[in-house]
């Protein structure tokens, strides 16, 4: 079956512009986490999700990033008024169950912010 | 606060046994996982330790000591494709969310 994907898979923005990235996780994964990955680094926990709740949200950096899972299906990261330190990796994660459980990842949208 | 320590770098020859170190120093602890991540590449999972002790899955082994705050994974016979990130992450209980260590870079020579 399908993994989870993401689009788009790269994104270059203008400091200011708002942007929106895609996470379709595997079909039937209660679970979704998104991550942010700076170059060098292990990822970093932004956010996660149980089917359409949004559990844990204390990742996000600011109030400019928000986080969405509306059918408790597809999720989509915003991010308003990107800034320079906003350029990494983000990546999407799902899961059968909470974080115990292993988690599947897409392959990332590496955003760049110039 | 939480840290995780795994070294950034190490280098192993082809169809050798290298051992990747973890430490961690958590509020919480509930189960440490092991992830391969080959460059530009998602993590993919290779094991979950809860318990004391090794366990093997073929080339790959991983331990775990909760009293030392410590794991490693073990490879064995390297390949090639070997060469990639590998994250340790420490999952501190069951609502709460997983911190990933730094990654340490393994290079393999031919």
């Amino acid at each position: 079956g399908a993994g989870v994907s993401q689009s788009p898979r790269y994104k270059v923005a203008k400091r200011g512009q708002d942007v929106a990235l895609r996470c379709d996780p595997i079909s039937g994964h209660v679970s979704l986490f998104w991550y942010q990955q700076a170059l060098g680094q292990g990822p970093e926990f932004l956010t996660y999700f149980q089917n359409e709740a949004q559990l844990d949200k204390s990742g996000l950096p600011s109030d400019r990033f928000f986080a969405e899972r509306p059918e408790g299906s597809v999720s989509t990261l915003k991010i308003q008024r990107t800034q320079q330190e906003d350029s990494a990796v983000y990546l999407c994660a799902s899961s059968l169950g909470t974080f115990s459980y292993e988690q599947y990842f897409g392959p990332g949208t590496r955003l760049t912010v110039t | 606060g939480q840290n995780i320590d795994q070294p950034t770098e190490m280098t192993a020859t082809e169809g050798a046994i290298v051992q990747i170190n973890c430490t961690y120093q958590t509020s919480g602890f509930n189960g440490l996982f092991w992830y391969q991540q080959h460059a530009g590449e998602a993590p993919t999972f290779l094991s979950y330790n809860v318990l004391d002790g090794l366990e093997e899955k073929g080339r790959f082994s991983s331990f775990l000591s909760r009293s030392k705050g410590y794991s490693y994974l073990l490879l064995k016979e390297l390949q090639m494709k070997d060469s990639a990130s590998y994250l340790c992450a420490v999952d501190m209980n069951r609502d709460d969310k997983i911190i990933f260590g730094k990654g340490t870079r393994l290079h393999i020579l031919p």
